[in-house]
């Protein structure tokens, strides 16, 4: 079956624009996650969707960083006045369930790159 | 604040040497995963340890969580080239509801 998808696969942007980064996950999870991998780096924890609510957004790293999940679905990471520091590429996972006993399904990820 | 250190970083192995990754915990895990990442790809689940002291296999591919649930390991045995990628445990601390991932460690084979 389709695993995660995420759209654009790459996004070049200048300093102070605004983007946003689409996540589509397996169908039926609940769980969405969204994590920045900076290079040699591990995935750097986001934000987490319990269906359409924000269980968890301690990950942020600032109020230009805001993501949401309408219909518990399709989720949009979006990045206000993107500073050079925001370049990375953006990992959306998603799991059947929001607890620590499911595996989480990565996508391709979205690599941001702010001139 | 919480944090996963793996160790080493880097490791160039010979085809059909050994490998092992460590990942230790500042604090007790609930569980532990580990996953493989490919050059150029995005991080794939390798498995999920729960239990204290619990060990399992896949294949080549040895894991084990410590006793005190603060570290665990990947062993591969006589590796071949399809094992290049980055390795990465990722813990679930206590009542936490992220996944704290390690920084990984990259091994690269040599045929």
């Amino acid at each position: 079956g389709a695993g995660v998808s995420q759209t654009p696969s790459n996004k070049v942007t200048e300093k102070g624009k605004y983007v946003e980064l689409r996540c589509d996950p397996i169908s039926g999870h609940t769980a969405l996650y969204w994590y920045r991998q900076s290079l040699g780096q591990g995935p750097e924890f986001l934000i987490y969707f319990q269906g359409t609510g924000a269980a968890d957004d301690s990950g942020l790293p600032n109020d230009r960083f805001f993501a949401v999940r309408p219909e518990g679905s399709v989720s949009t990471l979006k990045i206000q006045r993107t500073e050079r520091g925001d370049s990375a590429v953006y990992l959306c996972a998603s799991s059947l369930r929001g607890q620590l006993a499911y595996e989480q399904f990565f996508g391709p990820g979205t690599r941001l790159t702010v001139l | 604040g919480q944090q996963v250190m793996q160790i080493p970083q880097y490791q160039h192995v010979q085809e059909g040497e050994d490998f092992t990754t460590y990942c230790n915990s500042s604090t007790t895990l609930s569980n532990i995963q580990w996953y493989k990442q490919r050059p150029g790809g995005h991080p794939v689940f390798l498995i999920q340890l729960v239990k204290s002291g619990e060990v399992k296999k896949q294949k080549r591919l040895t894991f084990q969580f410590g006793e005190a649930k603060k570290n665990s390991s990947l062993h591969i045995t006589a590796t071949q080239t399809t094992d290049v990628g980055t390795y990465f445990c990722a813990g679930w601390m206590g009542s936490a509801r992220q996944l704290t991932f390690g920084s990984g460690t990259q091994l690269t084979v040599l045929p």
